[in-house]
């Protein structure tokens, strides 16, 4: 079975500060990681993904997240964040189906 | 190219009543996925298709929903009898291969 934890439902920060959503995630398999993000009343948007390789991972608007297999995380981070990050974003695992963790709402205060 | 559309983009039902929504893949995407999501519950898996099949339906809440997948395209997940319970985001996904899902902007169902 495969499971996710978001670890933090809300986190507030102030624009151009940097950012670490945290997920941890649990399976008996090799995993593929995901992290969506949701703007509201929008359905869910690819930020990045890990499949196999360089655990760095570098997605869209400044996003990365770094695989650590021995933590079982896949921490999301940004350096610096806009207004416009303000979202709901959800850290995924599976091959086919997805399992998804909670959602941790990112609020950027100016 | 054109992402997953879905329709209708919202829905308001009175309780009891059978519901249809729909999806459109992205064209050459050979699974397609249902997930809900509702306050309180996060984003529940409910159906995978594989071509016409459907290998897994084991996060379909009870019988009275049910989905169809044809000609490897569009599907249709249909809701029998409709409860309040059932109000929620309706999502769609396709893919192919080993690439991620790619997710439609949902359908917004309300039972009143």
């Amino acid at each position: 079975a495969q499971s996710v934890t978001q670890l933090d439902s809300q986190v507030p920060v102030f624009e151009e500060a940097p950012v670490e959503l945290r997920c941890n995630y649990s399976s008996s398999v090799s995993v593929y990681l995901f992290w969506y993000v949701q703007y509201p009343n929008q359905g869910l948007q690819l930020l990045l993904k890990y499949l196999s390789g360089s655990t760095l991972v570098k997605g869209i608007n400044g996003f990365e997240a770094e695989f650590n297999k021995s933590q079982t995380s896949f921490h999301l981070r940004k350096p610096s964040v806009h207004i416009s990050d303000t979202a709901e974003y959800f850290c995924a695992v599976g091959a086919q189906k997805l399992v998804f963790g909670q959602g941790t709402r990112l609020t950027i205060n100016p | 190219g054109a992402g997953v559309s879905q329709s209708p983009s919202n829905k308001v039902t009175e309780k009891g009543k059978d519901v249809e929504l729909r999806c459109d893949p992205i064209s050459g995407h050979t699974a397609l996925y249902w997930y809900r999501q509702s306050l309180g519950q996060g984003l529940e898996f409910l159906i995978y298709f594989q071509g016409n099949s459907a290998p897994d339906k084991s996060g379909l809440p009870s019988d009275r929903f049910s989905a169809e997948r044809t000609g490897g395209s569009v599907s249709t997940l249909t809701i029998q009898r409709t409860q309040q319970e059932d109000s929620a985001v309706y999502l769609c996904a396709s893919n192919r291969d080993s690439t991620p899902p790619y997710f439609g902007p949902g359908t917004r169902l309300l039972v009143l």
